[in-house]
């Protein structure tokens, strides 16, 4: 059971836009700790998507964006393209665990 | 650029014990940050541990609280993970990755070596 709840899945159609939820408590993404998504590709080590809540790293496209709100935080991903087909985690930082704290992971499928 | 190489990972009896060690390169080593983070077969990732840019600060996770020793070698750019009193559940692909703050931020990651712990 992960601290960070996420859709195990979700799936959309090439160029439509999808958004992956990341839910947590007061004592991470509510006590206003910074979120991050990685990326995953199949067979490869995750990459940084997005970090502080909503901002990217330089190469990342702006098809990628990241918004947080309460204890909640999600990614959205516009004009989907079959290499986004991956898996996507968030991560915050917990203080009653003083530990970073992952999400479940997300399966985006690219249909 | 930077380079997160890992290596040590193998097979290894329950109770046995394994060394992991990840060789940085591509930036000052000494003053990031560094963390081991780990990913089991079919399942998301799992923070392990975390070891300030002096070596004077460390967490662990509580599933491997007393069990795992981290540790680096700035003068050798090297970060350390010593597993002992191994069990099944600790099968995993391992990584070490770069925090850019304290609470996180993991912007490079190796390639990730592959731990069995198998009788």
């Amino acid at each position: 059971q992960s601290v960070l709840t996420q859709p195990p899945s979700v799936s959309g159609a090439p160029g439509q836009r999808v958004t992956i939820s990341c839910t947590g408590s007061s004592s991470n993404i509510g006590a206003s700790y910074d979120v991050q998504w990685y990326q995953q590709l199949p067979g490869t080590a995750p990459k940084l998507l997005i970090y502080g809540d909503s901002n990217r790293p330089s190469g990342v496209p702006d098809r990628f964006s990241g918004s947080k709100s309460g204890t909640s935080a999600s990614l959205a991903i516009s004009g989907l393209q079959a290499e986004d087909e991956a898996d996507y985690y968030c991560q915050s930082y917990d203080n009653s665990l003083s530990a970073s704290v992952f999400g479940g992971g997300t399966k985006l499928t690219v249909l | 650029q930077v380079q997160l190489v890992e290596s040590g990972g193998g097979l290894v009896k329950p109770g046995g014990s394994l060394r992991l060690s990840c060789v940085a390169s591509g930036f000052t080593f000494s003053d990031y940050y560094m963390s081991w983070i780990r990913q089991a077969p079919g399942k998301g990732l799992e923070w392990l541990s975390y070891l300030s840019s002096s070596g004077n600060t460390i967490y662990y996770a509580d599933s491997v609280k007393g069990r795992f020793t981290i540790s680096r070698d700035n003068a050798k750019t090297s970060l350390y993970l010593q597993m002992d009193s191994l069990r099944a559940e600790d099968t995993a692909v391992y990584y070490c990755a770069r925090a850019t703050t304290r609470r996180g931020r993991y912007d490079y990651w190796g390639q990730g070596t592959l731990v069995t712990v198998s009788s």
